[in-house]
């Protein structure tokens, strides 16, 4: 397997332009969470999905974020319009299932600076 | 108060040596407890998952202490490999959503 894979890798976008960034999780795996990590807060979570529903939006920061996640094998993050202060690494995770010792696989992370 | 805390260091430490860092986690329902290791300008990755009564894996060791409310993460003969961001995660209760502290990054030096 491919392992989680994430587009594009780096994103470079002028402030009030929308953003979109792209996920494709393991195959099989159900779950599905999207992250959004900086030095100064750390790993955050945004959005999580279970079997394509959104189950927790709880940390998407503010109405300019969405996420869709339209079928098992891909699901997209869009920021509009950026601001500077969503310049982060973005990642995606996938899992099997939610229970103890479940791991979460990470895709590589698309970097997005916002000038 | 954060939920799951870490010292984000970071611990310089002579190659050989040996390194243990705590976590700390508020949440006393917490379910499972995880360490994951994250390479600078990488993903983060499970390095391995902490049992109540302790594990072990090569030179790494994690231990749970319920009692006081945190994890450990201990390195034997530590390598320069072994450098990187030690991010420590727990499960909630109730949706088992992971909570992740914001790591202690370490630098062993030769």
């Amino acid at each position: 397997d491919a392992g989680v894979i994430q587009s594009p890798r780096h994103e470079v976008t002028e402030m009030g332009q929308e953003v979109t960034l792209r996920c494709k999780p393991i195959s099989g795996h159900d779950y599905l969470f999207w992250y959004r990590q900086t030095m100064m807060r750390g790993l955050e979570l945004l959005i999580y999905f279970n079997n394509n529903v959104p189950i927790d939006d709880s940390g998407m920061p503010e109405d300019r974020f969405s996420a869709k996640m339209p079928n098992a094998s891909f699901s997209t993050l869009k920021i509009q319009p950026s601001e500077p202060r969503d310049s982060a690494v973005y990642f995606c995770a996938s899992s099997s299932y939610w229970r103890a010792s479940t791991e979460a696989f990470f895709g590589q992370g698309t970097r997005l600076t916002v000038v | 108060r954060k939920e799951v805390e870490q010292d984000p260091g970071p611990f310089n430490v002579p190659e050989g040596a040996t390194v243990a860092f705590n976590c700390t986690y508020s949440n006393s329902a917490s379910q499972s407890f995880f360490w994951y290791r994250q390479d600078c300008r990488k993903e983060p990755k499970l390095l391995m998952s902490v049992y109540s009564s302790g594990n072990e894996d090569g030179r790494f060791t994690a231990q749970l202490n319920r009692a006081s409310q945190y994890i450990s993460l201990l390195i034997r003969d530590s390598k320069l490999s072994d450098s990187a961001t030690y991010l420590c995660v727990v499960t909630r209760d109730s949706n088992y959503q992971l909570i992740w502290g914001a790591g202690t990054k370490l630098i062993i030096k030769p």
